[in-house]
């Protein structure tokens, strides 16, 4: 089993920068992937950001990307989404996600809220 | 981004089955399937099925995971008071290079 949590969400103003922290715990050998989901105040669930653990091959969702940097620690077992040039529309509580067991999203943290306002 | 289908909501009555769809193309659901997660309020989701329909242990056998060409189902059977939720499809698309989501589904258990 495999255990996330998520850190680094805050009020931030548009145009702003800040970096989410995912700290992994448990059988990480076994993961295949990590992933950032994002879910809008009473929307519905957005994929973000990826990393394959396998080819090391990383992905973005149209609405972040060249915003957005995933990036992990292997050291430190723990993955980080780099989110510059924030948003309003970024507001979101952001959510680490694993795939461990299969190739879809099985290991989920509680999730970190990031709040772009002025 | 465009997004798997799903319908907003569903009801069905306590004890009665409940099959929820997932509509997408050749691109994501008809190529790998779809997982199915399930959110209550205020917690985060939790993973029914894998695209492959396997069930991840501690998982019901009143949840079943299906295809038929680009779309996926979610049966529910024997409703019980603690299925209501939110429910969501996921895929991977081969020609965005991206994961996508359902819109969602809330199911009601009258």
């Amino acid at each position: 089993e495999v255990q996330v949590l998520e850190s680094g969400g805050n009020l931030v103003h548009p145009g702003g920068s800040l970096r989410l922290s995912c700290a992994v715990s448990g059988f990480t050998s076994t993961i295949r992937a990590m992933n950032w989901v994002r879910q809008a105040p009473g929307e519905g669930l957005e994929w973000v950001s990826g990393i394959n653990f396998v080819n090391g091959k990383s992905n973005y969702a149209d609405s972040v990307k060249g915003r957005f940097t995933v990036s992990r620690d292997s050291s430190k077992n723990t993955l980080y989404l780099q989110m510059n040039n924030l948003r309003v529309e970024d507001t979101a509580l952001y959510y680490c996600v694993g795939e461990v067991a299969g190739w879809d999203f099985d290991s989920w943290g509680r999730g970190t809220l990031v709040i772009v306002s002025s | 981004q465009a997004g798997l289908t799903q319908p907003p909501s569903v009801s069905k009555a306590l004890r009665q089955t409940a099959t929820l769809t997932c509509t997408g193309n050749s691109n994501n659901v008809g190529n790998l399937g779809a997982a199915w997660l399930q959110q209550h309020p205020g917690h985060p989701p939790k993973i029914l099925s894998y695209r492959d329909g396997h069930r991840p242990s501690g998982i019901s056998e009143r949840f079943s995971a299906s295809k038929s060409g680009n779309t996926a189902s979610l049966t529910i059977t024997g409703l019980q008071p603690e299925d209501e939720a939110d429910y969501y499809c996921s895929a991977w698309d081969d020609s965005l290079s991206a994961r996508i989501f359902g819109g969602g589904t809330k199911l009601t258990v009258l």
